[in-house]
């Protein structure tokens, strides 16, 4: 079964600093994707960035960039010149090309410290 | 336009109540999801439809009832809750496509989350 883990429960992260979110994961299949979604306050659950897995570069999304490390597994968001509006709790999640599953990391909490 | 509505936004029943969540998308997406999170806590699947027909349960008790009318929308049906339901119901949809086009691929693989209703079972 795929597992996607996020060790860090908690990170913290000066306005305007630079800021690296982990997420491991582990599959066997060749055809997968993984993203990251933000979940803020309200609520709403919103795709930051995706990454195919047969692409090797790493995906960006204006401040948002991945570091997506296949043979390692690895799968790490950057998130540049951080904002107020980036504190959020934030998911790592992995989807295979065959199963409609989407599987979620514990995800961790970023707050911005103005 | 990726919005997936979902009403209503808070929802306070008793354990005898009968109640429905309703998730609608105007996409034309064919795959529709219905999701449990409890707080902090990574959302867990319930139930995915795809053209409308059930495709899977997550073993999920059968107070919880879906219900797909049609390719926009999606409801769940609530019936003798119990409070441990309490939490944050999302839906979501995604493409349902089979064609190897790239562009096709990628978008069948995203889902996109409406808000949430935010359910309390007394």
């Amino acid at each position: 079964a795929q597992t996607v883990t996020q060790s860090q429960p908690e990170m913290s992260v000066q306005e305007a600093e630079t800021v690296t979110l982990s997420c491991t994961y582990d599959t066997s299949e060749s055809d997968y994707y993984l993203f990251w979604y933000k979940q803020p306050p309200s609520r709403q659950m919103i795709l930051v960035i995706r990454q195919e897995a047969y692409k090797q570069q790493n995906a960006t999304e204006n401040r948002f960039s991945v570091n997506f490390q296949k043979a390692a597994k690895s799968f790490s968001l950057k998130i540049s010149d951080s904002q107020l509006g980036d504190a959020a709790m934030y998911f790592c999640a992995y989807k295979d090309g065959a199963n409609s599953k989407l599987t979620f990391g514990k995800g961790i909490t970023l707050s911005v410290r103005p | 336009d990726t919005e997936v509505t979902q009403t209503p936004k808070h929802l306070v029943m008793g354990m005898t109540n009968k109640k429905s969540l309703k998730c609608e998308q105007h996409m034309g997406h064919r795959a529709m999801y219905w999701y449990k999170q409890k707080a902090k806590k990574p959302p867990e699947l319930m139930f995915v439809y795809s053209y409308e027909k059930l495709s899977i349960n997550e073993s999920v008790p059968s107070r919880f009832s879906p219900e797909c009318p049609n390719s926009s929308l999606l409801n769940l049906h609530l019936h003798a809750l119990q409070p441990e339901d309490s939490a944050l119901y999302l839906c979501a949809s995604s493409q349902n496509e089979d064609r190897l086009d790239p562009f096709i691929l990628i978008a069948k693989n995203i889902q996109y989350f409406g808000a949430g209703t935010r359910l309390s079972v007394l």
